[in-house]
């Protein structure tokens, strides 16, 4: 059981680069968030997803994309990458079908710098 | 909409003095409340949670918390910290139904010999 696996661990890009943050969770969760870590400012919300074919915007969704085509899968696209997207990027999981076991998991983060 | 404040930035404190790390939210619905624990160059993990019932929750690591609702607040508690406690603390709320977690700024705990 893998829990939430997000690819790559580390990446640089050039300014105006696009790439593509993966994400993915075995534990059939209904829920799907990405987060963004800035120092002194915790973890905001990019986007998330309440089931397959729904997403809306969280806090700072601008250079942004997502989808969700299957309950698996969350990736979340930079569509041209500025500096002021350097940051560490989690993704998470959750499920609240039983209510007792509401958490949400993380993946173990994307440290991405654009130059 | 809701919001959570973390009211310190930074706690240094001895090894094995007590601890408290303050967390305030807002929000008009019932919420579900989080604290996270995250390592250096790690991701997060649960520490304890709050989604109904009793107000004073136990967590891992002995840590332990309570939910005030007149207050808004769920400040995390610790009696004894331990050199391994040193971290970054998150406190989060979630809706019911609702998925997404809002957190606040953090609270780094330095602890020291």
């Amino acid at each position: 059981n893998a829990g939430v696996t997000q690819t790559p661990k580390f990446q640089v890009l050039k300014t105006g680069q696009s790439m593509t943050l993966q994400c993915a969770q075995d534990m059939n969760h209904e829920y799907m968030s990405w987060y963004r870590q800035d120092p002194g400012m915790g973890l905001r919300l990019i986007h998330y997803s309440v089931g397959a074919g729904i997403t809306d915007q969280g806090e700072v969704p601008n250079g942004y994309n997502v989808s969700r085509s299957t309950t698996e899968d969350f990736p979340l696209r930079l569509l041209s990458a500025a500096p002021s997207q350097t940051s560490v990027y989690f993704c998470a999981s959750s499920s609240q079908r039983d209510r007792e076991n509401t958490e949400a998991f993380f993946g173990q983060g994307t440290r991405l710098t654009v130059v | 909409a809701q919001s959570v404040t973390q009211l310190d930035s930074q706690v240094p404190v001895f090894e094995e003095a007590p601890v408290e790390l303050r967390c305030n939210y807002s929000s008009s619905v019932s919420v579900y409340l989080f604290w996270y624990v995250q390592y250096p160059n790690q991701g997060l993990q649960l520490l304890l949670k709050y989604l109904s019932g009793s107000t004073l929750v136990k967590g891992i690591n002995g840590f332990e918390a309570e939910f005030n609702k007149s207050q808004t607040s769920f400040h995390l508690r610790k009696p004894s910290v331990h050199i391994s406690d040193t971290a970054e603390y998150f406190c989060a709320v979630m809706r019911p139904w609702g998925g997404k977690l809002i957190f606040g700024q953090g609270t780094e705990l330095s602890v020291k010999p």
